[in-house]
């Protein structure tokens, strides 16, 4: 079954402190996507991966943030340093091989005080 | 300009009844994908329905439809016999798949919230 696995679920976090989100995919992907969800801008896209690679990070705001996939099962999406804007819950998510539907994880609510 | 529009304010529906919310969609791709998500209360993103540009007919699944109509770039979610749990954040997104068919991201709009009344 193909899934996808972020952790943590919740992170609070001080500012200037260097957050790392995570996320495992569970077989059958080839695609990898992070998404930031906020009340005023929604749904936007951070970067996406194709087969490891990074395509698009033009969605990616600042220096601040760093996204990478060493394998084919697990990216990062790093803050560093981490400010209050930044709080968001963030997505990770997949579109397994032969499907349409786009996989999301449960999210990482991030709070940054 | 906006890729996808969800102009309606919150929606309300009856139980047992049916329901439309309203997506529009800009895009020069004649290949794309249009999506709907159920986000509920608790925040994780469910795929509800997917309709290709070149297909012919309306998708379906189970209470789900979506009223395609291209020539007026909307993609409208229809929802039959509305349950409590339906109850929701409903966003449409599309993908445009290019020129090199490799760009396979999703923009989604911005969501409507649907309450359904006992």
């Amino acid at each position: 079954d193909a899934g996808v696995i972020q952790s943590p679920r919740h992170e609070v976090t001080e500012m200037g402190q260097e957050v790392t989100l995570r996320c495992k995919l569970i077989s059958g992907h080839n695609s990898l996507f992070w998404y930031r969800q906020t009340m005023m801008r929604g749904l936007e896209l951070l970067i996406y991966f194709n087969n490891n690679v990074p395509i698009d990070d033009s969605g990616m705001p600042e220096d601040r943030f760093s996204a990478k996939m060493p394998n084919a099962s697990f990216s990062t999406l790093k803050i560093q340093p981490s400010e209050p804007r930044d709080s968001a819950v963030y997505f990770c998510a997949s579109r397994p091989q032969g499907t349409y539907g786009y996989t999301f994880g449960s999210g990482t609510r991030l709070t940054v005080v | 300009a906006q890729k996808i529009t969800q102009t309606q304010p919150g929606m309300f529906v009856q139980e047992k009844e049916a329901v439309t919310l309203d997506c529009t969609y800009d895009t020069s791709d004649p290949s794309y994908g249009l999506f709907w998500y159920k986000q509920p209360s608790s925040g994780e993103m469910i795929f509800l329905i997917y309709q290709g540009s070149y297909d012919q007919q309306n998708a379906t699944e189970g209470r789900y439809s979506l009223n395609f109509q291209k020539a007026r770039k909307s993609a409208n979610l229809v929802i039959s016999a509305s349950q409590l749990g339906d109850s929701a954040m409903y966003f449409c997104a599309m993908r445009e798949v290019g020129f090199t068919g490799a760009n396979s991201k999703l923009t989604f709009g911005k969501g409507i919230t649907l309450s359904v009344r006992p």
